[in-house]
């Protein structure tokens, strides 16, 4: 049972530099999303997606792209990283419509340090 | 926009003392919350939930919460605290849709032997 997977684990990036961060997800969720967890400020919305090719933003969408091209997988990109990106970031997936009930399935994290 | 509240960062309990985790909303329509918890370098998972069904949710590990409208709040319970229940625990709230959740700052649980 994979359920979220998320990698890298962990990445060091310079500032300015680019990067993905995929997750992949196998259990058939339409709904997926990422969030950014910073101390003292819990976990905030980046970006979701309620099904392939379609993606919104959430509370903190600035410095982040997403795109949907398959079920399974929602990449995130940083295209120029600054040192405000540096946070544990979580992928989320679950069912969407009429099976939605709410709940959501997280990856392990992949912690992001920008240098 | 939909908000929760939790109040204390840090708790601290006695091995078979009373947990209380509280948590408090705003919104203007009953929405959907849930209690999450996150062990150390781990994603989080799903305590339980509150869909406008009964009340007072039972979830996993004997955790309980109750919801009450009139108080606006979601206080997480467990009657006796156990150390296995040392971790992270995020209240949240989600529109009807499901589409964006909003997470407390969390509560850092102890407990003490």
């Amino acid at each position: 049972n994979a359920g979220v997977t998320q990698t890298p684990k962990f990445q060091v990036l310079k500032t300015g530099q680019s990067m993905t961060l995929q997750c992949a997800q196998d259990m058939n969720h339409e709904y997926m999303s990422w969030y950014r967890q910073d101390p003292g400020m819990g976990l905030r919305l980046i970006h979701y997606s309620v099904g392939a090719g379609i993606t919104d933003q959430g509370e903190v969408p600035n410095g982040y792209n997403v795109s949907r091209s398959t079920t399974e997988d929602f990449p995130l990109r940083l295209l120029s990283a600054a040192p405000s990106q540096t946070s544990v970031y979580f992928c989320a997936s679950s069912w969407a419509g009429l099976a939605n009930t709410g709940e959501l399935f997280f990856g392990e994290g992949s912690r992001l340090t920008v240098l | 926009a939909q908000s929760v509240t939790q109040l204390g960062s840090h708790v601290s309990v006695s091995e078979g003392a009373l947990v209380l985790l509280r948590c408090n909303y705003s919104s203007s329509v009953p929405p959907y919350l849930f209690w999450y918890v996150q062990y150390p370098n781990q994603g989080l998972q799903l305590l339980l939930k509150y869909t406008s069904a009964a009340t007072l949710v039972k979830g996993i590990n004997g955790f309980e919460a109750e919801f009450k409208k009139s108080e606006t709040s979601f206080h997480l319970t467990k009657p006796s605290a156990h150390m296995s229940d040392a971790a992270e625990y995020f209240c949240a709230v989600s529109d009807r849709s499901g589409n964006q959740f909003y997470f407390g700052t969390g509560t850092s649980l102890t407990v003490i032997p």
